[in-house]
């Protein structure tokens, strides 16, 4: 069983600020997937980045990068430069490496850039 | 190339009803689910599917029926409509290779 947390409700920013959400996970899995995903107000799910346990080096996009750190099950997501787009609901999510890749959420944390 | 399609956008069920909602994907993918996000909530699976014919039960299935006849489309049907359904459903599709999941736009369903 997976099971992700996140830890901040809610989370506010200056734009063109940078800003850190935390995600903590629990896998019994050997081989996992991570992921955040946005959701803006339209509701779409939108993927911001993954990051495959394996790898070792921390995954970027742009000005989205994630402090991976294993050992510690933690899975934390920058966003660097914030711009008034930004403003969403963040969900981080844990995947088995194999199989049918079914995801589990947390419960997300509702990001507000500020002009 | 669409994505992930969903319908309806929006639905009023009374207690008692039933409805389908509709998923079809147009990039041959091989997986695909049904989430339901509750209020404050993230996304909770209720089915999936790994190919046609083949579904099985995830974390809250109760009160819900999938098929899987093609591989575009992954239907989800409520039976007997009750309040604690009311929710967002996403519809969601992956391919074998890639376990990045595409999502649909959700239906969002209120039974009174």
């Amino acid at each position: 069983a997976q099971t992700v947390t996140q830890s901040q409700p809610e989370m506010s920013v200056q734009e063109a600020e940078t800003v850190t959400l935390s995600c903590t996970y629990d896998t019994s899995e050997s081989n996992y997937y991570l992921f955040w995903y946005k959701q803006p107000p339209s509701r779409q799910m939108i993927l911001v980045i993954r990051q495959e346990a394996y790898k070792q080096q921390n995954a970027t996009e742009n000005r989205f990068s994630v402090n991976f750190q294993k050992a510690a099950k933690s899975f934390s997501l920058k966003i660097s430069d914030s711009q008034l787009g930004d403003t969403a609901m963040y969900f981080c999510a844990s995947g088995p490496g194999a199989g049918s890749y079914q995801l589990t959420f947390g419960k997300g944390t509702k990001l507000s850039v500020i002009p | 190339n669409a994505g992930v399609t969903q319908t309806p956008k929006f639905r009023i069920l009374k207690i008692g009803q039933s409805m389908t909602l509709q998923c079809t994907q147009d990039m041959n993918h091989n997986y695909m689910y049904w989430y339901r996000q509750d209020p404050g909530m993230g996304l909770k699976l209720i089915y999936y599917s790994v190919g046609a014919g083949i579904t099985d039960k995830g974390e809250v299935p109760n009160g819900y029926n999938v098929s899987r006849s093609t591989t575009e489309d992954f239907p989800l049907r409520l039976e007997l409509a009750a309040p604690s359904q009311t929710s967002v459903y996403f519809c969601a599709s992956s391919s074998p290779q890639r376990a990045t999941q595409f999502f649909g736009p959700g239906t969002r369903l209120t039974v009174l």
